[in-house]
C-alpha cells in the first residue's frame, strides 16, 4: 500500500492564525481526501482533493475555511484558516487508487489556544 | 449517517480469538463490507473487505452471512497490540467517487 506522510504531525497555534498541512504520497494515486476527527469522535470527511481543480466539499465545510490544493497526483495541502479552539482536532489525509482500499496517514494533531 | 451498527465496546483475553460483529441490514447489492481499525494516536488502518464470500488475510478473517445483513471480523489470536477502535463500513468500490462514512466503531480491549 501507499506510504502517506503528513506534516506537521502536531502543532499548537494561536486563535485567528492559519495552518497549512501537507500530505505527500510515495506513489501516484487517483483520489485524495481530507478528514477531521474531533476529540473523542469518529472521522468526518471534509473534502475530496481534485487534481487541477477545486476540491469537492462535504456539507458543513467551506472553501474559505478549509482551502485545499492538489497540484499533482502525489501531493495535497489542507489549510485551516482563522482558527478557533473549536478547530482543535486531528486532520487526516487519505488516498485511494482504482479498486483499492482507502489508506490513511497518521494525521496532524492540531490544538488552538 | 453510518449504515452499520456495532457494539460500543468488547473485551478479549490475549491469545484468544476476538469476534467483532457488525449489522448492515440495509446493504445494497453492490456494496462491500470494509473493516478498519484505529490504534490510539494513529490513522485508521485497513484490515479487510469483502462482498459476499468469506475472506481471510494475514491480519483477520471476515465472515459475511448469506443474506449479507451482518458480518463478523475475526482476529484469530488477539494480542495486546490489537487494542483499538474497529470500524465496520459499507460502501461501493469503483465509480467516480469513493467516500468512507465512519460510525462510532467498537473499542476492543485485549486484556493480558
Amino acid at each position: 500500500s501507499a506510504v502517506i506522510s503528513q506534516k506537521p504531525s502536531r502543532d499548537i497555534c494561536q486563535r485567528g492564525t492559519s495552518l497549512t498541512i501537507q500530505c505527500q504520497v510515495d506513489s501516484q494515486v487517483t483520489m485524495m481526501f481530507w478528514y477531521r476527527q474531533q476529540p473523542g469522535q469518529s472521522l468526518t470527511l471534509i473534502a475530496t482533493a481534485n487534481q487541477g481543480s477545486e476540491a469537492t466539499y462535504e456539507s458543513g465545510f467551506v472553501i474559505d475555511k478549509f482551502p485545499i490544493s492538489r497540484p499533482n497526483l502525489t501531493f495535497s495541502t489542507l489549510t485551516v484558516s482563522n482558527m478557533s479552539p473549536e478547530d482543535s482536532s486531528i486532520y487526516l489525509c487519505s488516498v485511494r487508487s482504482s479498486n483499492q482500499p482507502q489508506h490513511f496517514g497518521d494525521g496532524t494533531r492540531l490544538s488552538i489556544l | 449517517d453510518a449504515k452499520t451498527t456495532q457494539p460500543t465496546s468488547m473485551d478479549c483475553a490475549e491469545g484468544r480469538a476476538a469476534n467483532l460483529p457488525c449489522n448492515h441490514s440495509t446493504i445494497s447489492g453492490n456494496e462491500y463490507v470494509y473493516w478498519y481499525r484505529q490504534i490510539h494516536s494513529q490513522g485508521p488502518q485497513y484490515i479487510i473487505h469483502g462482498l459476499k464470500n468469506n475472506e481471510t488475510n494475514e491480519m483477520a478473517s471476515l465472515i459475511i452471512t448469506e443474506d449479507r445483513k451482518s458480518s463478523t471480523l475475526i482476529l484469530p489470536h488477539a494480542t495486546l497490540r490489537d487494542t483499538a477502535v474497529y470500524y465496520c463500513i459499507v460502501d461501493t468500490v469503483g465509480g467516480s467517487n469513493y467516500k468512507l462514512t465512519f460510525g462510532k466503531g467498537t473499542l476492543l480491549t485485549v486484556n493480558p
